[in-house]
């Protein structure tokens, strides 16, 4: 089975300073990945999504995200964090080879602090 | 939240009740998914469906129950609701063409 891990429950950055929120993978093959952000008392909303080429994705809200497959690793990124950016951050990934199912890591919660 | 509503959106119910959930979609996606997202285990697949009348197990199936008698209605079923499953269901679309999965607001389910 397909898998992401999110090592960090939680990370705090100051509003204006650049954030990272991290994600590492196991799967077989050539991997899709997943952002997804979840703000207070909503549903979960895509960020963005890799699938091949470019190792910088970007997505919504100005953020970003680099695959790197020598590391397993898919963090999502922004240059300058914002207090609304405030919210809880998955990353996903199919369950299986060819699935349309998506296996989701257990997420960070972001604070940006003023 | 991309043409996908849930109700109810929040719920009390007391042990051994049923309760049906309703995931209406206006997007025509093929597949619908319900999940169920409880603190430190992330989101957590139910149960799915690849078409009307096609629905399949998730990796926390037991206790749910799901139908799909039209494209656009995914819901789900607690029998008999126990403690363990007051939790927050949000439902979710997808094409499978784009991989991406797009969710509802969301119910609140409290059972007691």
């Amino acid at each position: 089975a397909q898998s992401v891990a999110q090592p960090e429950d939680q990370v705090n950055v100051a509003e204006g300073n650049p954030l990272t929120v991290k994600c590492t993978y196991s799967v077989s093959g050539n991997p899709y990945l997943f952002w997804y952000v979840q703000y207070p008392n909503r549903g979960l909303q895509f960020l963005l999504k890799y699938i091949t080429g470019d190792n910088l994705v970007k997505g919504s809200y100005g953020f970003e995200a680099e695959f790197n497959k020598s590391q397993t690793s898919f963090h999502l990124k922004k240059p300058s964090a914002l207090v609304s950016d405030s919210a809880l951050y998955f990353c996903a990934v199919p369950s299986g080879a060819g699935s349309y199912q998506l296996t989701f890591g257990k997420g960070t919660k972001l604070s940006v602090i003023p | 939240d991309a043409g996908i509503t849930q109700s109810p959106r929040h719920k009390v119910t007391e042990t051994g009740t049923p309760v049906t959930l309703r995931c209406h979609q206006t997007e025509n996606h093929r597949y619908m998914y319900w999940y169920r997202q409880d603190p430190g285990h992330g989101l957590r697949l139910i149960h799915y469906s690849y078409g009307v009348k096609d629905t399949d197990k998730g990796e926390v199936s037991d206790g749910y129950s799901v139908s799909r008698s039209k494209t656009e209605d995914f819901l789900l079923t607690l029998e008999s609701a126990t403690s363990s499953q007051t939790s927050v269901y949000f439902c979710a679309i997808s094409e499978r063409v784009t991989y991406e999965q797009y969710f509802g607001p969301g119910t609140r389910l409290t059972v007691t």
